[in-house]
């Protein structure tokens, strides 16, 4: 399967801790989006990658969010200090870098803060 | 603001007869639209897309109509099967900074297919 993949795919923790998550694209796609849904939402858009670059972030990833994409290959979103309202799903997707073109998802991390 | 609505939270139709789900958007520079469909506990599976060139866009069950003036598009399936229940997204796009061409989405619509 050379989809995108996402690890892991679920993840509870207690307020305060610090979680990691980590997204693989599809092979060879130079650009990779993080999104966020919440219960009754549509995906909302976090942070942009073209190959290693971050170069778009979204007002919703306070300072307490980073991502990274050494190499540009894979990807990890970290949430320091998680509180309940991170509480969330996930979403990874990729795609080419050929102009307008389609996002392909992964399968999502779901995320529990208690 | 929502620059991506979906008004109808929920649909319900009959096997084998259309099902039509509606979304409208306020931002002009949308030029690429995209629906998808999720299941619980699943990511967005891409159903079709659509360029603001065009007015329409098949495939195979799936049409995709585009009313720019009325910056209005809607997804018809046809005929209406029991495994298309599912919640289906619609989400916009435009070349952002960058070349970011990040998706504004809708907030959903679920899809029952009775059989």
């Amino acid at each position: 399967d050379t989809g995108v993949s996402q690890d892991p795919r679920h993840k509870i923790t207690k307020r305060g801790q610090n979680v990691t998550f980590r997204c693989d694209p599809i092979s060879e796609h130079n650009r990779l989006y993080w999104y966020r849904q919440t219960l009754g939402q549509g995906p909302e858009f976090l942070t942009y990658f073209q190959n290693e670059a971050q170069l778009e972030k979204s007002r919703l990833l306070s300072d307490r969010f980073s991502a990274e994409r050494p190499k540009g290959s894979f990807s990890t979103l970290e949430i320091q200090r998680t509180e309940q309202g991170d509480s969330a799903m996930y979403l990874c997707a990729s795609s080419p870098g050929q102009g307008r073109e389609t996002q392909y998802f992964g399968p999502g991390t779901r995320l529990l803060v208690l | 603001d929502q620059q991506v609505k979906q008004n109808s939270p929920s649909l319900s139709v009959q096997e084998g007869r259309i099902s039509i789900l509606n979304c409208d958007y306020t931002n002009s520079m949308f030029d690429y639209f995209l629906w998808y469909k999720k299941y619980p506990a699943e990511g967005p599976t891409f159903l079709i897309s659509i360029s603001s060139i065009k007015d329409k866009n098949e495939d195979g069950r799936f049409t995709v109509f585009l009313n720019k003036s009325a910056k209005h598009l809607s997804l018809h399936i046809v005929p209406s099967q029991p495994g298309d229940s599912a919640v289906y997204f619609c989400a916009a796009s435009s070349r952002g900074m960058d070349s970011s061409y990040k998706l504004i989405f809708g907030s959903g619509t679920r899809l029952l297919v009775r059989p």
